[in-house]
């Protein structure tokens, strides 16, 4: 069955980076991608931006843009997420999720970027 | 970006009553090409991640009961519990992938 295993929590200090991982399996790692969205607390889920497994192309969320960074190991089958300059408006649990089935018809076939399987989360929390 | 609303904010409904959970987006989420709607819904209790049950606006994922059924179209959307359970407390988010950045709304939470 599909497993997201994200890495543990983490404290840090107001402008620190951070580096969360999210270990993948029981699918084809480079035929799906890998959305991240975070989520603080008592807030809706907010979209960062998704990376393909393998390819390593990504797109991000103009918000996150600047401060985050994605990245993959093929070999291991893991995506990490890298934010820095830390506020303390970053204190929220991190998700790795993953993309849905391409929808394919006569028409051809579409990216289905709903999030069909989710990690576990990772708190991060951002304190001085 | 794409804006996404929920009615009401919250609900409490009667064991095996209906509840109906309304979202609309600030654009069609019609795409042209594939006559879909790029929109899902998610059901969210404390301490867990989101769980997908709709995409596509209407198709149920694999294992979600089948009480739970989701209709609307280009940017008017409805979840619908035909009859709520115990287990069915939680909050409720719709969610467009149309275009980036996607967007979630605010949550609808549902009371027993």
């Amino acid at each position: 069955q599909v497993q997201l295993v994200q890495s543990g929590a983490e404290m840090r200090k107001p402008g620190a980076s951070v580096k969360v991982s999210c270990k993948a399996s029981g699918y084809t790692f480079t035929n799906y991608y890998i959305h991240w969205v975070r989520q603080a607390p008592g807030q809706r889920p907010e979209w960062m931006g998704w990376i393909k497994g393998g390819s390593g192309d990504s797109n991000y969320s103009p918000k996150f843009q600047v401060r985050v960074s994605f990245s993959t190991d093929t070999s291991a089958n893991t995506v990490y997420m890298e934010m820095s300059s830390l506020r303390f408006e970053d204190t929220a649990t991190y998700y790795c999720a993953r993309s849905g089935l391409p929808y394919c018809d006569a028409t051809g076939c579409y990216t289905a970027e709903y999030f069909q399987h989710w990690g576990q989360g990772t708190l991060v929390a951002v304190s001085s | 970006d794409i804006v996404m609303t929920q009615s009401p904010d919250s609900l409490a409904v009667s064991l095996g009553e209906r509840a109906t959970i309304n979202c609309k987006s600030s654009q069609s989420l019609l795409f042209g090409s594939n006559k879909q709607n790029y929109l899902s819904w998610y059901q969210q209790k404390p301490g867990q991640p989101p769980k997908l049950l709709i995409y596509w606006a209407s198709t149920r994922e694999s294992g979600v009961p089948d009480r739970f059924s989701g209709s609307g179209s280009g940017t008017d959307f409805t979840l619908t519990i035909s009859s709520l359970q115990a287990e069915d407390v939680a909050v409720y988010y719709c969610h467009q992938y149309y275009s980036s950045p996607f967007t979630f709304g605010p949550g609808t939470k549902v009371d027993i």
